[in-house]
């Protein structure tokens, strides 16, 4: 299987604990974005790396949250003094830049399956 | 205030008949749009795109409709069938921006035998 990959599936804490998640983005993406989604609503954008640098940072990602990317290829997102807040599904998606002549891009996003945090 | 909405929580079609699902934007600085299908326990699986440019795009049973002036898009699903039942995002990219996608929050397509 070549799409993207996140481990643990499922993690259940108690609050003010620290979790951390892994993502595994398709091989050949220089790009991997993490969302969260909660119950009725659509994934939101928390932060985004083009290979090991991270661009762009949603207001969402308080300083609670911190993700990686060392070494521009899987990335992790730590959550540190976890809230009940917090439970969500976690969702890392991966993409391949692609710049047309002409500036007209592709822009798809590969997702994962997702983690799904329970914060007791 | 949410830039990106899609006003019909569920829809449910019969098969074989086709399936249109709605979104409307409010954002004239978005420039690329997706829809994405969400099988429950799953992350969400890319379906099709088009460009600002562009008006129409298409791939296979599925279209998508881009109105800029109404700002509105649609995915129109023919024939649908049972394995379309699903929940469907539509996503929109800001202008310039490097990874921001911004979704709906989904419409639940249901697809009866």
């Amino acid at each position: 299987d070549t799409g993207v990959s996140q481990d643990p599936r499922h993690k259940i804490t108690k609050r003010g604990q620290n979790v951390t998640f892994r993502c595994d983005p398709i091989s050949e993406h220089n790009r991997l974005y993490w969302y969260r989604q909660t119950l009725g609503q659509g994934p939101e954008f928390l932060t985004y790396f083009q290979n090991e640098a991270q661009l762009e940072k949603s207001r969402l990602l308080s300083d609670r949250f911190s993700a990686e990317r060392p070494k521009g290829s899987f990335s992790t997102l730590e959550i540190q003094r976890t809230e009940q807040g917090d439970s969500a599904m976690y969702l890392c998606a991966s993409s391949l830049r692609l710049d047309t002549v002409g500036g007209s891009g592709r822009y798809e996003q590969f997702f994962g399956p997702g983690t799904r945090l329970t914060v007791l | 205030d949410q830039q990106v909405k899609q006003n019909s929580p569920s829809l449910s079609v019969q098969e074989g008949r086709i399936s249109i699902l709605n979104c409307d934007y409010t954002n004239s600085m978005f420039d690329y749009f997706l829809w994405y299908k969400k099988y429950p326990a799953e992350g969400p699986t890319f379906l099709i795109s088009i460009s600002s440019i562009k008006d129409k795009n298409e791939d296979g049973r599925f279209t998508v409709f881009l109105n800029k002036s109404a700002k509105h898009l649609s995915l129109h699903i023919v024939p649908s069938q049972p394995g379309d039942s699903a929940v469907y995002f539509c996503a929109a990219r800001p202008r310039g921006s490097q990874g921001n996608l911004i979704f709906g929050k989904g419409t639940k397509l249901s697809v009866k035998p």
